[in-house]
């Protein structure tokens, strides 16, 4: 079954530094997603990206997050200037549809990114 | 905004009976697709089951079933059968049927089975 990979699963940061989060979608899906999960709390949106382009994102996505598919294959999410808050699982998903269709959302495993 | 609440915590469920987890869900709109997900330790967000709310029969899927109260704004997942493997967190979640694509995600039920 097609799977979305998600690297690195777990990369420690010093607070300040840039982190890039790499993402390979299922490669005929169209549609890809962020969300974050602040250890014990619940998943939360980031942002949606179709067509090369930010199609929503949420109150979180601020200035120091930013998005990109570099290469056709690859989706990645960077954070400037990491901030301890910024500690969480972050999760990278893909859809053939918009939002789930009728084949729905698949996630990766995701990258747990712990800010120090 | 809409808003999902899972008012269980956490649950625990005897191996082999069944337990229903409940979620209920804030929306003034009348199309949205609601999903249940699972979380094993993992961390990995798994599909488990989704309803569309145009839609008045509850999904099923193999042991897992739904059951869906449209005006009561309820949306409860019930486990059969209940394996070892199904110990995890669970999430209920939200997606709008127009316009915004994101998933509103509730806090989570942890299920524990017991042996």
């Amino acid at each position: 079954e097609p799977e979305v990979t998600q690297t690195p699963s777990h990369q420690v940061t010093q607070m300040g530094q840039e982190v890039i989060l790499r993402c390979v979608p299922i490669s005929n899906h169209l549609y890809f997603y962020w969300y974050r999960q602040i250890l014990g709390q619940k998943v939360e949106f980031l942002v949606s990206f179709y067509n090369n382009e930010i199609s929503e994102k949420s109150e979180i996505f601020d200035d120091q997050f930013s998005v990109e598919r570099p290469d056709g294959s690859n989706f990645t999410l960077k954070i400037r200037s990491t901030k301890l808050e910024d500690s969480a699982m972050y999760f990278c998903a893909s859809s053939s549809e918009v939002g789930q269709g009728t084949h729905g959302y698949t996630f990766g495993s995701g990258t747990r990114l712990t800010v120090v | 905004a809409q808003t999902v609440t899972q008012s269980q915590p956490e649950m625990s469920v005897q191996e082999a009976e069944t337990v229903t987890l409940s979620c209920t869900y804030d929306t003034s709109e009348s199309d949205y697709y609601l999903f249940w997900y699972k979380q094993p330790p993992s961390r990995q967000m798994i599909l488990v089951i989704r309803q569309e709310a145009y839609k008045q029969q509850n999904a099923t899927e193999n042991r897992f079933s739904v059951n869906f109260q449209k005006a009561a704004k309820s949306f409860s997942l019930k486990i059969s059968d209940s394996q070892l493997g199904d110990a995890a967190m669970y999430f209920c979640a939200y997606r709008s049927g127009a316009g915004s694509y994101q998933l509103t995600f509730g806090k989570g039920t942890k299920l524990s089975v017991i042996p």
